[in-house]
């Protein structure tokens, strides 16, 4: 089955423990992107890759990380994690493996609480 | 820069009747706009693309009409179930790389 996976679902954690949040996706997609998603605002994008090794900022990179060893993982890093990072994060990968071009997959989100 | 408008408010529909969504951008008009489906807790659904050389575009009971000149889209369900119910996201083209921009969503509630 095509998918994205995230891990963790859910997260709480205090204030500077660093953390990661994996995602995988199976569908062998060159594209892949971090969300956060807060109430009453769109998604907003945190970091994207267009291939392995290749990352660049989305509109919110502030106090985030990613790396892309392999073309199926793209995990996101929160260094020193702040209240302000409470939300909850979906990560995306765009392909055209059988669907429609440009359709973005979703992973189950991750929701993350920083006291 | 663009901005993206789609109804805060919920929108609550009888079964069986059509809903209808709107999204209004205020800027330039995007190549191409996606329509997902949210439900609670749990990631976006791709639903529809339209491209700017597009009006119209269905898909079963969905369908998706483009306006580039009162720069807005409108999403329709027709013979709505509650099945429905669920929040939807408009998301807009904004360059390359498959950017997107998109809209905090309208939640839709139909009722039996």
């Amino acid at each position: 089955e095509a998918q994205v996976t995230q891990n963790p679902r859910y997260l709480i954690t205090v204030t500077g423990k660093k953390l990661t949040v994996t995602c995988s996706q199976n569908m062998n997609h060159e594209y892949m992107s971090w969300y956060r998603q807060d109430p009453g605002l769109g998604l907003r994008q945190i970091y994207y890759s267009m291939n392995v090794e290749v990352t660049d900022k989305g509109d919110v990179p502030e106090g985030y990380k990613v790396s892309r060893k392999e073309k199926r993982n793209f995990p996101l890093i929160l260094e020193s994690p702040s209240p302000n990072q409470t939300s909850l994060y979906f990560c995306a990968s765009v392909g055209t493996s059988g669907g429609e071009t440009y359709e973005q997959y979703f992973g189950p989100g991750t929701r993350l609480t920083v006291t | 820069s663009q901005k993206i408008e789609q109804n805060s408010e919920a929108l609550n529909i009888q079964e069986g009747k059509t809903a209808t969504l709107t999204c209004n951008y205020t800027n330039y008009s995007p190549a191409y706009l996606q329509w997902y489906r949210q439900d609670p807790g749990r990631g976006p659904v791709f639903l529809l693309l339209i491209r700017e050389n597009e009006k119209e575009k269905r898909k079963e009971r969905l369908k998706v009409t483009f306006d580039t000149t009162l720069k807005q889209s409108l999403f329709h369900i027709t013979a709505s179930q509650p099945a429905d119910s669920a929040t939807y996201l408009c998301a807009l083209e904004r360059g390359s790389n498959y950017q997107l921009i998109w809209g905090a969503g309208t939640k839709l509630i139909i009722k039996p």
